[in-house]
This record gives structure tokens, C-alpha cells and sequence, in this order.
């Protein structure tokens, strides 16, 4: 299964929002997760079966969708939120990730 | 707290081998599914295998099929990958990472290792 993750990078703001897609080959149900992954860092749960939030994550993060067209927000931009956010499916073996998308402060 | 450390990484020769360890402790080891996760450089990520809690499943990337091996000790708390027939292509960052779940069903990764580098080169 193919994910394919929009946009590649972005530059916003403090306090933006911000909106992250991804879209899969074929429909994965809600078998999708979104991962955080800062400079030099290892990657970090954010939000699993596309929409719930991960024990210590902060509000601002959320994600939606089903089926094939998934979305990831950040509902107000905070600094330390600068990374490259990857979304995973689990749909099938094997799972797959999107190519990423680098967020930046504008 | 939940840790996982890698290591065995380093620099060998295409053809040749080498096998990765990780160390993983502040959980229950053998509730768990593992996987091996690699990132090559300025790359995205790549899942390259993960196993089932009791070793009864496991799975494999396409790219290493075949030439990668995944095995646990539970009695060690520890995950190894036996990589063969090493390619410029496997050079990269390789991760462990603890799953949500036991099986290798709903593959969710909520604790990561720091990595361990592995260069293949002449």
C-alpha cells in the first residue's frame, strides 16, 4: 500500500494552523497512525487509529479520516513543533510510511 | 521507563554480514511485538521486520526478504536483526521499536530506540 503525504514541507507561523494529508493506495479503514520525528531525534507516536491521541501528547495535535484520505492538524503552531511528521498504515503487511512532511517556523 | 538500546552497527563491506542487538528493559518484554525500523540518510522511514510477542509471526519488507532475519530471546529482553548479503542500499540509521500490541497485526510503534548506523561500503 502506497501513502502518499502532502505537503513535502511547509512554513507557517506561531500559532497557525496547520494541516498535513495523506492518502493511501487503497482503503485502509481508520488503520493509520502520525509520528513525530524532530532533528537528530527517533521517531514519536502522536496519533493512532487516524484520530486518537497518544497518552502525553498535546490537544493541539489531532488527525482525522478513514478510508483512503487522512488528515493531520496542528491547531495552533508552537515552536518546538518543528520535525517531519510521517503518517503510518497497518492495514497490511507491509506497513508503509509516507515520505514525510518537514514543518518549519516562518 | 521504556528503553531500548541498539547496537552492532558499524562498517562491513557489501556481501558480508552483520547482526544488530537490542537491548530493551522498563516493560514486560514478552508481552509485546518488536521491530527493526531503518532510516538511510536525509531519508523517510522504512519498516524492515517485526515479530510477534512469542516469535510465532514474523514479517518482512520486500527489500530484505530473504537476506534479513528477525529472532528474540524474551528470557535476555533482547531483539536481534542477523543481516546477510548486505547491500550499499541497507546503509542507514536502523531502529528498534516496541509495538502496541503483541501480534504484528495493527503495527503501532510506541517506543523507539535511538538507532545504530550501519555503512555499506568498500
Amino acid at each position: 500500500i502506497q501513502m502518499t503525504q502532502s505537503p513535502s514541507s511547509l512554513s507557517a507561523s506561531v500559532r497557525d494552523r496547520v494541516t498535513i494529508t495523506c492518502q493511501a493506495s487503497q482503503d485502509i479503514g481508520n488503520s493509520l497512525n502520525w509520528y513525530q520525528q524532530k532533528p537528530g531525534k527517533a521517531p514519536n507516536l502522536l496519533i493512532y487509529d487516524a484520530s486518537k491521541l497518544e497518552t502525553g501528547v498535546p490537544s493541539r495535535f489531532s488527525g482525522s479520516g478513514s478510508g483512503t484520505d487522512f488528515t493531520f492538524t496542528i491547531s495552533s503552531l508552537h515552536p518546538e513543533d518543528v520535525a517531519t511528521y510521517y503518517c503510518q498504515q497497518y492495514r497490511s503487511l507491509p506497513v508503509t510510511f509516507g515520505g514525510g512532511t518537514k514543518v518549519e517556523i516562518k | 521507563e521504556v528503553q531500548l538500546v541498539e547496537s552492532g552497527g558499524g562498517l562491513v563491506q557489501p556481501g558480508r554480514s552483520l547482526r544488530l542487538s537490542c537491548a530493551a528493559s522498563g516493560f514486560t518484554f514478552d508481552d509485546y511485538a518488536l521491530h527493526w525500523v531503518r532510516q538511510a540518510p536525509g531519508k523517510g522511514l522504512e519498516w524492515v521486520s517485526g515479530i510477534s510477542w512469542n516469535s510465532d509471526r514474523t514479517g518482512y519488507a520486500d527489500s530484505v526478504r530473504g537476506r534479513f532475519t528477525i529472532s528474540r530471546d524474551n528470557a535476555r529482553n533482547s531483539l536481534y536483526l542477523q543481516m546477510n548479503s548486505l547491500r550499499a542500499e541497507d546503509t542507514a540509521l536502523y531502529y528498534c521499536a516496541k509495538d502496541f500490541h503483541g501480534i504484528i497485526t495493527a503495527i503501532t510503534l510506541d517506543y523507539w530506540g535511538q538507532g545504530t548506523l550501519v555503512t555499506v561500503s568498500s
